[in-house]
């Protein structure tokens, strides 16, 4: 069975500080897709970005960073320079082929003060 | 390009009544997976649609049924409701060709008193 894990509840950070978000996942699958989605107030679950499970190159996409590794089951989100408006619920999820569904996890509360 | 849509946005029912949430994809989409989100929680998958059929369901009860129409929009019907089916109930549209890349809509907030 396919797991998410979220170790982090609620960060609080003040602007322009970096902070990273933990995702580590479970599965037996060779082939998946992991994700980060954000979530605002509003609800609307919005893609920040997918990594299959063959393609372990971190990227960097202006103020966001993401660590992918394989030998840890993990896929960490960095925020570089917060800001305000990054205040939002961010989800890290694992798609596998056979099941076209996400697994979720519980989600981390990001708090960016002024 | 109309995204996902949903409606109701808020809806209050009453314990052992039924409900339905309705859904349209993403214009060019023809698959449509509803999840529901308790409080505090992260999404959990209830079902998928492809081709009018379901496709994929998760650990859901029979009180969960849903149905997707020739145009591939989608009704998730929840009968005999009880106070834990209070959730945020988002529907996600993708293609056939690639079940991976779910757009999500902006969801439907159903209070059970």
């Amino acid at each position: 069975a396919q797991k998410v894990t979220q170790a982090q509840t609620e960060i609080s950070v003040v602007e322009k500080e970096d902070v990273t978000l933990d995702c580590v996942y479970e599965t037996r699958d060779t082939t998946y897709y992991l994700f980060w989605y954000k979530q605002p107030p509003s609800g609307e679950l919005v893609f920040l970005i997918r990594r299959n499970s063959f393609d372990e190159q971190n990227e960097i996409s202006g103020r966001y960073s993401w660590n992918f590794q394989k030998s840890t089951s993990s896929f960490n989100f960095t925020i570089t320079a917060s800001q305000v408006v990054d205040s939002a619920v961010y989800f890290c999820a694992l798609y596998l082929s056979g099941y076209s569904t996400l697994t979720f996890g519980k989600g981390t509360m990001l708090l960016v003060s002024p | 390009d109309a995204g996902v849509t949903q409606s109701p946005t808020h809806l209050i029912k009453t314990r052992g009544q039924q409900v339905t949430l309705r859904c349209s994809p993403k214009s060019g989409h023809d698959t449509v997976s509803w999840y529901q989100q308790a409080l505090g929680q992260g999404p959990q998958f209830i079902f998928q649609y492809y081709e009018e059929e379901e496709r994929q369901r998760g650990n859901f009860p029979d009180r969960f049924s849903g149905h997707q129409f020739p145009n591939y929009s989608s009704e998730l019907n929840v009968n005999a409701l009880l106070l834990g089916d209070s959730a945020l109930y988002l529907c996600a549209s993708s293609s056939g060709a690639v079940f991976y890349e779910q757009y999500f809509g902006p969801g439907t907030r159903l209070t059970v008193t």
